[in-house]
C-alpha cells in the first residue's frame, strides 16, 4: 500500500547549520508531497508542498523537491533557527483517494 | 486567511462521559478529518467526511463515532468516554478538485484527558 517513511529523530543542530530531513514514498498513483511542521501544543501548518515531478516546493527558507526517479521529497533549509525547532511531517495524497498518507514525524531541536 | 476551528484546546472528561469535539471550517471545503495523536504513533485517522451527511471510517474507528449535518462542521463523539482515548485529537479540512486533494488545513488541536 502506499506508504510515507521519513527519518527518526530527534534531530539536534545548532544554530546556522544546515538541515535535511529525509523523506521517501510509496505510491500507486501520482501524488501530491506536502511539508508540514507542529509547533508544540499546536497543529499541523502547512510548510510547502509539490504537486508533479520536478516541482520545488519552498516556503521561509525551506526547500524540497518532488524527485520522481527516487520517490523523495527531502526538506532542506540552509541556515536553520532556534525558532525552527518543531516536529516536522512528511504527507502524501494520490489521485483517486480522499486520505492523507503521514509519515511519523521528525522532531527538530536547534541549539543557540 | 483560512481557517479551521476546534471548539476547545484542552478538555477533561470523566470515564463513561459522553464527548463531543467540535470543528468548524470556512473556505466551503469538501472533505473533512479527524485524527488522533500519540507520541510514536502519529497522526492516525479515526473518520472522514466528503460531503454532507457522508462518513467514512478511517483507521481506528472504534469508540468513536462522528456528524457532518452542515457543510463547515464535523463533530467528532466519544460515545462512552475511556482513559485510552486520552490524546490530542486534530481536524483537518481539504478541497477535492477533479480528483485530486489539495492541501489539508488542520485546526489548533484539542488535548483531551479522560480520568
Amino acid at each position: 500500500g502506499d506508504s510515507v517513511t521519513q527519518m527518526e529523530g530527534p534531530v539536534t543542530l545548532s544554530e546556522e547549520a544546515f538541515l535535511t530531513i529525509n523523506c521517501t514514498y510509496t505510491a500507486t498513483g501520482y501524488p501530491s508531497l506536502f511539508w508540514y511542521v507542529q509547533y508544540p501544543g499546536e497543529g499541523l501548518q502547512l510548510l510547502l508542498k509539490a504537486t508533479k515531478a520536478d516541482d520545488k516546493g519552498s516556503n521561509k527558507g525551506f526547500e524540497a523537491t518532488y524527485r520522481k526517479e527516487t520517490t523523495s521529497f527531502h526538506l532542506e533549509k540552509g541556515s536553520v533557527q532556534v525558532s525552527d525547532s518543531a516536529v516536522y511531517f512528511c504527507a502524501q495524497t494520490t489521485s483517486g483517494t480522499y486520505k492523507y498518507i503521514f509519515g511519523t514525524g521528525t522532531r527538530l531541536k536547534v541549539l543557540a | 486567511d483560512v481557517k479551521v476551528t476546534q471548539s476547545s484546546r484542552y478538555l477533561v472528561k470523566r470515564t463513561g462521559e459522553k464527548v463531543f469535539l467540535e470543528c468548524v471550517q470556512d473556505m466551503d471545503h469538501e472533505n473533512m478529518f479527524w485524527y488522533r495523536q500519540d507520541p510514536g504513533l502519529g497522526l492516525r485517522l479515526i473518520y472522514f467526511s466528503y460531503d454532507v451527511k457522508m462518513k467514512e471510517k478511517g483507521d481506528i474507528p472504534e469508540g468513536y463515532s462522528v456528524s457532518r449535518e452542515k457543510k463547515e462542521r464535523f463533530s467528532l463523539i466519544l460515545e462512552s468516554a475511556s482513559t485510552n482515548q486520552t490524546s490530542m485529537y486534530l481536524c483537518a479540512s481539504s478541497h477535492h478538485r477533479g480528483l485530486m486533494n489539495t492541501e489539508a488545513f488542520f485546526g489548533q488541536g484539542t488535548r483531551l484527558t479522560v480520568v
